[in-house]
């Protein structure tokens, strides 16, 4: 069974920083495109971040290009998602999420998530 | 970015009914090469992860019960729940991943009427 689990979520200040990590397990890690999807309170989901199997290939969404950085390590079957200079507006549930083994695919499953909050 | 319209926003269905939401994408996921629409629908119960119940706009994820089911080709895609169950009480995502940034549609919250 795919498991996801995402931790280092939590509350910080506008223009502060925060690692995601998840733990994946259940599937070969390595084989697959993953993903960081979030959901703002009483909002539909927003993807975020891709990233290919190697590592080598990495897509993101406009509103946090050039302030996150998606990130891989097969070895420990871990997925990262370094954010940097957050806004209010960043705030929202970040789910792990299982790509396919092409860059567009659904999204499946998708980890539980961890709560980001900015404010001051 | 493609944008995804669902409608209605919400709706009321008696157990047993039919629900049916409709999702319309700003440009069309439908890839010529393939013939396959790059469309998925989700259901999202309260304090859950979305769970992926169609993919390909109508294959049904394994697991998910037969009486949903999904339609549509090109822009205007349609989710069905034959019969409604109180367990289907949810809102339901449709999303492409016809281009990058994959997006998602507002949701529909569906209850019991």
């Amino acid at each position: 069974e795919v498991q996801l689990v995402e931790s280092g979520g939590g509350l910080v200040q506008p223009g502060g920083s925060l690692r995601l990590s998840c733990a994946a397990s259940g599937f070969t890690f390595s084989n697959y495109w993953m993903s960081w999807v979030r959901q703002a309170p009483g909002k539909g989901p927003e993807w975020v971040a891709n990233i290919k199997q190697d590592g080598n290939e990495k897509y993101y969404v406009d509103s946090v290009k050039g302030r996150f950085t998606i990130s891989r390590d097969n070895g420990k079957n871990s997925l990262y998602l370094q954010m940097n200079s957050l806004r209010v507006e960043d705030t929202a549930v970040y789910y792990c999420a299982k790509d396919g083994d092409m860059p567009l695919n659904w999204i499946d499953p998708w980890g539980p998530g961890t709560l980001v909050t900015v404010s001051s | 970015d493609i944008v995804m319209t669902q409608s209605p926003d919400s709706l009321a269905v008696s157990l047993g009914e039919r629900a049916t939401i409709n999702c319309k994408s700003s440009q069309t996921v439908l890839y010529s090469s393939n013939n396959k629409n790059y469309l998925a629908w989700y259901q999202q119960k309260p304090g859950q992860p979305p769970k992926l119940l169609i993919y390909w706009a109508s294959t049904r994820e394994s697991g998910v019960p037969d009486r949903f089911s999904g339609s549509g080709s090109g822009r205007d895609f349609t989710l069905t729940i034959s019969s409604l169950q109180a367990e289907d009480v949810a809102i339901y995502y449709c999303q492409q991943y016809y281009t990058t940034p994959r997006t998602f549609g507002q949701g529909t919250k569906v209850e019991i009427k």
